[in-house]
């Protein structure tokens, strides 16, 4: 089955800075990868996603990139902002069967923006 | 806005007690997850299912099993709980292929 690592576990940056989550995945017929946000408290939202005929998404202040000859992709948040402080998890996609997009999430990481 | 809950957000149980989850989500999604989160692990999908009365097993459904009698509901339960089960159980729903919403989660402790 598919298999999702996410790096870093933690990330501390400066509000202001950049901070950039990558993830790697194991089934090369992976061909959706949505982001998601964890508040304190919440369950996890969506965020942005990307499907494997685009190679880089933008929302703002967060883009997605993705570069399936490696099988990675990584999230990027420029500007960071204190409320940007949460816990990200990517997943990545396989299998579509009754039930839509089965996803595979990675091991999250923290986010603290320091103001 | 979609709106999925759960019954509860805290919840403390004996082993070899039978414990019920209940979601619910006001969309009319065909689609319902019920996944667990634990520390390093991320989301591990226990079942989910497409349809009233339609469910399949996802990646940890030992121990679990889940009812789907009505659309907007989704209830997952342990037959007899024990302590490796203490987790955040964390319910979702989408429709197609689209996005999954989730709910705020249920933590549970059992001692």
């Amino acid at each position: 089955g598919e298999n999702v690592e996410q790096h870093p576990s933690t990330l501390s940056v400066q509000e202001g800075d950049s901070a950039v989550i990558k993830c790697t995945y194991s089934d090369s017929a992976s061909n959706y990868f949505p982001w998601y946000k964890q508040e304190l408290g919440k369950g996890p939202q969506l965020i942005i996603d990307i499907r494997s005929n685009v190679g880089e998404k933008k929302d703002q202040r967060i883009a997605v990139t993705l570069n399936k000859t490696a099988k990675h992709f990584s999230l990027h948040i420029t500007e960071t902002q204190p409320e940007d402080s949460a816990v990200y998890f990517c997943a990545a996609s396989s299998r579509s069967n009754n039930a839509g997009n089965m996803l595979t999430f990675g091991g999250g990481t923290r986010l603290m923006v320091k103001p | 806005d979609v709106k999925v809950t759960q019954s509860s957000r805290y919840l403390v149980k004996r082993t070899g007690e039978k414990v019920f989850l209940e979601c619910v989500q006001d969309m009319d999604h065909e689609n319902m997850f019920w996944y667990r989160q634990d520390p390093g692990l991320g989301l591990r999908l226990i079942y989910f299912s497409y349809d009233v009365k339609m469910k399949e097993k996802g990646d940890i459904p030992e121990g679990y099993s889940v009812s789907r009698e009505k659309k907007e509901r989704f209830s997952l339960i342990l037959e007899s709980a024990s302590t490796n089960q203490t987790s955040m159980y964390l319910c979702a729903s989408s429709v197609g292929t689209s996005e999954q919403y989730f709910g705020p989660g249920t933590r549970l402790t059992v001692t």
